[in-house]
């Protein structure tokens, strides 16, 4: 069973730009969670998806965005970058309820 | 803020040897807990599971310890090898469907 893919892995992006991921879960699976990874404020929760509805909601501003699609695969969208956007982003999903998360390698950006 | 920290950063330990990684939590409403294992450039791996109604759970050479009364957990590792040597962290739900909150981290090195 093929794992949670993420792309791309790495990105180099400016301020002011816009930043794309992506996210397939595993097979199967329809919860797709977003978690931020940065070396000073460790695994932040950005959101969570289910059935293409976001069930939760961290605490980032409004520039973080996301969506799923029907075949559960998911996306996530940062606006206007800051460079305190630099970190790794990481996907996870689960069967039904986000808790036993499994993660993909993560998309790491840096915004210069 | 999280309501799931760790006691020590770092820790060393010779291979061989038993490893034990601390964890705090204070939310008492927390119904399950999860150890999670990073190596350089990868995502979170799901390690070991323990539900609020248990208070010991063995898997594989790692072994999970609840304690409820001082909201303490903490993972041993047994026969620590040098593939061993990651951050971990843990990672608590409260009831319903509310995110998984990590803890920032203990980073085990190995020492052959």
């Amino acid at each position: 069973k093929a794992g949670v893919t993420q792309t791309p892995r790495y990105l180099i992006k400016t301020r002011g730009q816009q930043v794309t991921l992506s996210c397939s879960p595993i097979s199967g699976h329809r919860s797709v969670s977003w978690y931020q990874q940065t070396p000073g404020q460790g695994l932040q929760f950005l959101f969570e998806y289910f059935s293409e509805t976001q069930r939760n909601k961290g605490n980032f501003p409004g520039r973080f965005s996301g969506r799923q699609f029907s075949n559960s695969r998911s996306e996530m969208n940062v606006s206007t970058l800051e460079l305190g956007d630099s970190a790794l982003y990481l996907c996870a999903s689960s069967a039904d309820r986000a808790e036993k998360l499994f993660f993909g390698s993560g998309t790491q950006l840096s915004v210069l | 803020g999280e309501s799931v920290g760790l006691h020590l950063p770092t820790l060393s330990v010779q291979e061989g040897d038993n490893s034990i990684i601390n964890c705090a939590y204070s939310n008492s409403a927390s119904d399950y807990f999860i150890w999670y294992k990073q190596e350089s450039g990868k995502g979170p791996q799901f390690i070991i599971d323990i539900r609020s109604n248990m208070d010991k759970r063995q898997g594989q050479r790692v072994t999970v310890l609840l304690n409820k009364t001082v909201k303490h957990l903490s993972l041993q590792i047994a026969a620590t090898q040098p593939g061993d040597s990651a951050v971990y962290f843990c990672a608590e739900i409260t009831s319903g469907n509310t995110p998984l909150v990590f803890g920032k981290g203990t980073r085990l090195s190995v020492i052959a």
